[in-house]
């Protein structure tokens, strides 16, 4: 099965703080994705990364930074956190072949305060 | 991406065959239909995917009308355990496209 493990489930934090979100795939896989998703708004793509130091920016990339310094691992960076940073965020993987399905992690809850 | 139009909310009786719809009637050529689920406070669940054949998995199958215009999720036993939040979406053969989720419809089991 295809595991994709975000470090926290939950997590506060204070407005201004440098936030790190970090996500690991076991399967190989060479696309990763951040997304974050807010009732009202369905799911957002933040930034995706289609291989080991390589990063493209999604629909909302103001705010936030990433790193994939490893095949395995993609890291979702809030800069300055404000409270409109507010969410649910979700990484998800892919392998890099025609209509392959993207896999999700259980999501970290994160609260700016 | 086309756009998908599901039934806001559903349920059925545990142990039945649990049918959802959805209709994509902008959907072209080289998209293919894709059903998630979300279980509350989890990360949506990948089921299953197709083209224009009818595909079935260990979760689910799927129907695929010849026009491609709609489509069925069929999940053959429902259980609780499958309450959710069901996604249709139609994207690109790309894996790398993005997945952008409509408003979905909330399946309730019932014991």
């Amino acid at each position: 099965d295809v595991k994709v493990t975000q470090s926290s489930r939950y997590l506060v934090k204070r407005t201004g703080e440098k936030v790190f979100l970090e996500c690991v795939q076991d399967m190989d896989h060479e696309n990763m994705f951040w997304y974050r998703q807010d009732p009202g708004l369905g799911l957002r793509l933040i930034y995706f990364s289609y291989d080991v130091k390589m990063k493209e920016k999604g629909d909302i990339p103001e705010g936030y930074s990433v790193s994939r310094e490893k095949k395995e691992r993609f890291s979702l960076i809030l800069e300055s956190a404000s409270t409109n940073q507010t969410s649910m965020y979700l990484c998800a993987s892919s392998l890099s072949l025609e209509n392959q399905p993207q896999h999700f992690g259980d999501g970290t809850r994160l609260s700016i305060l | 991406d086309a756009k998908t139009t599901q039934p806001t909310s559903m349920d059925c009786a545990e142990g039945r065959a649990a049918n959802l719809p959805c209709n994509h009637s902008t959907i072209s050529g080289n998209e293919y239909v894709y059903w998630y689920r979300q279980i509350h406070s989890q990360g949506p669940q990948y089921i299953i995917h197709g083209l224009k054949n009818n595909e079935t998995n260990e979760m689910a199958s799927l129907i695929i009308t010849e026009d491609r215009k709609s489509s069925t999720l069929i999940l053959p036993h429902a259980t609780l355990r499958d309450t959710a939040v069901y996604y249709c979406i139609v994207r690109l053969y790309s894996s790398a496209s993005k997945i952008i989720f409509g408003s979905g419809t909330r399946l309730s089991i019932r014991p």
